[in-house]
C-alpha cells in the first residue's frame, strides 16, 4: 500500500527566504506526482505535476523535482512572500490504478 | 472554461438523515474523482468514474456511500443514513486521460458535510 508523508507538519518561515518542502513515498512505481496549494477553507489547486519519467517541473518561483528510486520530491520555493502561506499538498498516483494518493500536507506560514 | 463546480458548498445534517453531494467536472472531462477530507489530514480517496462507470470504488467506506454518473458529466455522491463520522470536506476531481497529458486532476471547492 502507498503511504506518502510529510514532514514537518508546519514551518514558519520570513519574508524572502527560499524553502524546501519534502514528500516521501514508499512504492517507487509511481505514474506522476502532484504538489497542490490549499488554502483554509477552499479546494486543491494544482501547481505542479512531474511525470515518472521527469527529474523536475518549474512555474515561476517553484520548482519541483522527483527521486523516483528514493521515493522522495522536494518542492522548492524561492524568495517566499507573505501571500504562499497555504497548507502544501504532496499526492502520487500509482500504477493503472488513477486513484491520488495524498500526504497529510505542510502548512506554511511566511512572515512580513 | 469554467473549473469544476461542487454544490452545496456546506451541508449541514442530522444523523441518520440522507444527503445528495453535486459534482460538475470540467467540460470534456471523462475521468471524475471523488475524495473525502477530514480535518488536519490529506484527501482520501473514495471513487473514480471513467464515462459512466465506476472504474474503482474501493475507497467508499461502506455500504452506506453511493456514486452515480449517469450521463458521463455531473456526479453525485450519496449518502444514507449519515453519521457524525462522516463530517469532513468532500471533493471532487476532474481530468483528461491520456499518457501525454499526465492525467493532471484539477478539484473543486468542495463541500463541507457537517452530521449534528
Amino acid at each position: 500500500k502507498q503511504e506518502v508523508t510529510q514532514i514537518p507538519a508546519a514551518l514558519s518561515v520570513p519574508e524572502g527566504e527560499n524553502l524546501v518542502l519534502n514528500c516521501s513515498f514508499t512504492d517507487s512505481a509511481i505514474y506522476n506526482l502532484q504538489w497542490f496549494r490549499q488554502d483554509p477553507g477552499k479546494g486543491l489547486t494544482s501547481l505542479l505535476l512531474i511525470q515518472s519519467s521527469q527529474r523536475e517541473q518549474t512555474s515561476g518561483r517553484l520548482n519541483a523535482s522527483l527521486d523516483k528510486s528514493s521515493g522522495r520530491s522536494t518542492l522548492y520555493i524561492a524568495a517566499s512572500q507573505p501571500g504562499d502561506s497555504a497548507t502544501y499538498l504532496c499526492a502520487v498516483r500509482t500504477g493503472a490504478n488513477s486513484k491520488l494518493t495524498f500526504g497529510k500536507g505542510i502548512t506554511l506560514s511566511v512572515r512580513p | 472554461g469554467a473549473g469544476v463546480s461542487q454544490t452545496p458548498s456546506n451541508k449541514v445534517t442530522e444523523k441518520g438523515k440522507y444527503v445528495e453531494l453535486r459534482c460538475d467536472p470540467i467540460s470534456g472531462h471523462t475521468a471524475l474523482y471523488w475524495y473525502r477530507q477530514s480535518l488536519g489530514q490529506g484527501p482520501e480517496f473514495l471513487i473514480y468514474f471513467q464515462g459512466t462507470g465506476a472504474a474503482d470504488d474501493s475507497g467508499l467506506p461502506n455500504d452506506r456511500f453511493f456514486a452515480v454518473r449517469p450521463e458521463g458529466s455531473v456526479s453525485t455522491l450519496k449518502i444514507q443514513r449519515t453519521e457524525r463520522g462522516d463530517s469532513a470536506v468532500y471533493l471532487c476531481a476532474s481530468s483528461l486521460i491520456g499518457a501525454a497529458l499526465g492525467n493532471e486532476q484539477f478539484f473543486g471547492p468542495g463541500t463541507r458535510l457537517t452530521v449534528l
